[in-house]
């Protein structure tokens, strides 16, 4: 069965530069959230979109900006980067955001900043 | 807010030995609870959900977890773990929104 995609699996990038991760939902999911787990750390929660609109917001910096388009893929962009967001950024999806519904996640997108 | 607690980060058990791994929830409306495990360097695979219903929840990999709403817990259990299942856990608690937030880990360490 298909699963959820995400590119880059690996990203290098410098100080002061920008990003952009990718995500693929499964098919027919309308839901998408990031996460971004810092080394030994749990995924803390950034955002979510469900049909194309922000549903929730966590904890992302007012650097990083992420939208889904009408095909339902979605796109973090960070910028300005900082050493300190070196981590692994999951992109998970769902269908519906009713609460409850399994949420699935890619295997991730390893960002490092030098 | 919802949130969990995971007591333990790091749980050693040796192979054929039980698995317990503890979890805590705070919430304030009926919870919505998952148990998810992360081998290195990969994705969060989902291994139970509690929704409604029956309070044992059974899921892959010979793991269950029970829900005790007096307790506050959802703690994940293997009667007999194998050197696979040697990897990160995580409990989550998902709110009205769909979305979820984890625990901190356990890390779960099977000696032969």
């Amino acid at each position: 069965a298909a699963g959820v995609i995400q590119s880059p699996r690996h990203l290098i990038k410098e100080k002061r530069e920008t990003a952009t991760l990718k995500c693929y939902p499964i098919p027919r999911h309308d839901t998408v959230y990031w996460y971004q787990q810092g080394p030994g750390q749990d995924p803390q929660f950034l955002i979510s979109f469900y049909e194309k609109m922000q549903s929730d917001k966590g904890s992302i910096p007012d650097r990083f900006s992420a939208q889904q388009f009408s095909d339902y893929h979605s796109e973090l962009n960070m910028s300005s980067l900082e050493l300190g967001d070196s981590a692994l950024y999951f992109c998970a999806s769902s269908l519906g955001v009713v609460s409850g519904n399994t949420i699935y996640f890619g295997e991730g997108s390893w960002l490092t900043v030098v | 807010a919802q949130s969990v607690t995971q007591l333990g980060s790091h749980v050693s058990v040796s192979e054929g030995a039980l698995v317990l791994l503890r979890c805590n929830y705070s919430s304030s409306v009926p919870p919505y609870l998952f148990w998810y495990v992360q081998y290195p360097n990969q994705g969060l695979q989902l291994l139970l959900k509690y929704t409604t219903g029956a309070t044992l929840v059974k899921g892959i990999n010979g793991f269950e977890a029970e829900f005790k709403k007096s307790e506050t817990s959802f703690h994940l259990t293997k009667p007999s773990a194998h050197m696979s299942d040697a990897a990160e856990y995580f409990c989550a608690v998902s709110d009205r929104d769909g979305d979820m937030r984890f625990g901190a880990g356990t890390r779960l360490t099977v000696k032969p």
